[in-house]
């Protein structure tokens, strides 16, 4: 079975740039898989930020964009701000409507 | 704008069957949109359980496949989720969504609402 991956981790100081990717444990993510992020943070109920690779959901910053690095989806965050500092998930799309998503990247601010 | 809330039981006994519905208002339930649960058990990342559509169709996660149910109500404006032979593993928040149209990514979610599996 096709696990979709994660940093567990990340850290990017006030201001600075992040990007957080999304791959798979086999085979190389494309525009196909329908790459989609969220934010969550602790006690709260997800929030869309990115679909079908780099739309931004109503509401969602343009320091927010998603795009396909290499073999994997990314998530580039610029201008990170304190209120960054959240858990975010990736979903994948693996066909015959089903969907997956990757354990999620811890982002710290600091 | 549309909003969804799940209700159901919090606690459930373990080898039991966990009933949760999503109420829809704001919107019709009959529009060309996949209605979605997924869940994050305490501490853990979120899972995608399953979809269905007004049409009838319906995905499950393979890894759950076996014990979900999932169905609408057009006429209370809903839908459903059933998951039978819980353990103490199913305990989680449940979360509805309303998936984009034509886009797999979620433009609606419920509040959630947690399930513990106990006797």
């Amino acid at each position: 079975q096709t696990v979709v991956t994660q940093e567990p981790s990340f850290s990017v100081s006030p201001g600075g740039t992040v990007t957080l990717t999304c791959g798979l444990s086999s085979g190389s993510v494309s525009t196909s898989y329908y790459p989609s992020w969220y934010q969550q943070t602790p006690g709260q109920l997800p929030r869309t930020l990115i679909y079908n690779t780099n739309t931004r959901s109503s509401g969602v910053p343009d320091r927010f964009s998603g795009s396909i690095l290499g073999n994997k989806a990314a998530l580039t965050i610029t201008g990170a701000q304190a209120d960054d500092e959240s858990d975010y998930y990736c979903m994948l799309y693996m066909g015959s409507g089903i969907s997956v998503f990757g354990g999620g990247t811890k982002l710290t601010v600091l | 704008q549309v909003q969804l809330q799940e209700s159901g039981p919090g606690l459930v006994k373990p080898s039991g069957t966990l009933s949760l519905t999503c109420a829809v208002s704001g919107g019709s339930i009959s529009t060309d949109n996949w209605w979605t649960w997924v869940r994050q058990p305490p501490g853990e990342g979120l899972e995608w359980i399953g979809e269905i559509h007004h049409n009838g169709g319906t995905n499950y996660n393979p890894s759950l496949k076996s014990r979900v149910t999932m169905s609408l109500d057009k006429s209370k404006n809903q839908f459903s989720l059933e998951l039978t032979s819980v353990t103490a593993a199913d305990t989680a928040v449940f979360y509805c969504a309303r998936q984009y149209t034509g886009d797999d990514a979620f433009d609606v979610w419920g509040q959630g609402t947690m399930v513990t599996v106990s006797s």
